[in-house]
């Protein structure tokens, strides 16, 4: 049981190179979540999804893009990637149960946009 | 809407004092609460959650944490901190209300212990 899992660990990027961040959760949870964490602010959402084949835009969702092809899975894609996203990301999974379930998180991946 | 604020950014002990994390909270309707812990070049993982009951919440490694709705807060403490609670901690909130799927953190408190 891996739980949560993120791939790439660590990416650097010029700007204007896109590229997809894998999130895979092994514990059949319907809903999933892509944060990203900049120093004294946080988590804050970009998109999550509900089930497979739904996705909604969270609080800073310009310039990504999301997909859930399959329950297990969650991209996120960056098609022009600008410094301004340069951040840890995050994905999360959950239950839902009332809203009281935990969320558990992956390990993260570093990204830096040159 | 909700919204939380940490009131702490960074918060220094010394190995085996007390500590306590400071957590408001902002909200038009009943919420959920957590408190979240994220070692160095780890993800996060829950420490302790409030859902309803008993307003003092015990979670693990040695942490409590206590609800009190009229002053909308929920404080994180710890009695006597280890080295190994060298960490940034997240107060996060979630309304109850069934169709809200999100949760909400706070900016996040780091917390140093030392020898």
């Amino acid at each position: 049981n891996a739980g949560v899992t993120q791939t790439p660990k660590f990416r650097v990027l010029k700007t204007g190179q896109s590229m997809t961040l894998l999130c895979a959760q092994d514990m059949n949870h319907e809903y999933m979540y892509w944060y990203r964490q900049d120093p004294g602010m946080g988590l804050r959402l970009i998109h999550y999804s509900v089930g497979e084949g739904t996705t909604a835009k969270g609080e800073v969702p310009d310039g990504y893009n999301v997909s859930r092809l399959k329950k297990q899975n969650f991209l996120l894609g960056l098609e022009s990637a600008a410094p301004s996203q340069t951040s840890v990301y995050f994905c999360a999974s959950t239950h839902w149960r009332g809203g009281s379930d935990t969320q558990y998180f992956g390990p993260g991946t570093r990204l830096t946009v040159l | 809407a909700q919204s939380v604020t940490q009131l702490d950014s960074q918060v220094p002990v010394f190995e085996e004092a007390p500590v306590e994390l400071r957590c408001n909270y902002s909200s038009s309707v009943s919420v959920y609460l957590f408190w979240y812990v994220q070692y160095p070049n780890q993800g996060l993982q829950l420490l302790l959650k409030y859902l309803s009951g008993s307003t003092l919440v015990k979670g693990i490694n040695g942490f409590e944490a206590e609800f009190n709705k009229s002053q909308t807060s929920f404080h994180l403490r710890k009695p006597s901190v280890h080295i190994s609670d060298t960490a940034e901690y997240f107060c996060a909130v979630r309304s109850i209300i069934s169709n809200d799927y999100k949760l909400s953190f706070g900016a996040g408190t780091t917390v140093t212990v030392r020898a």
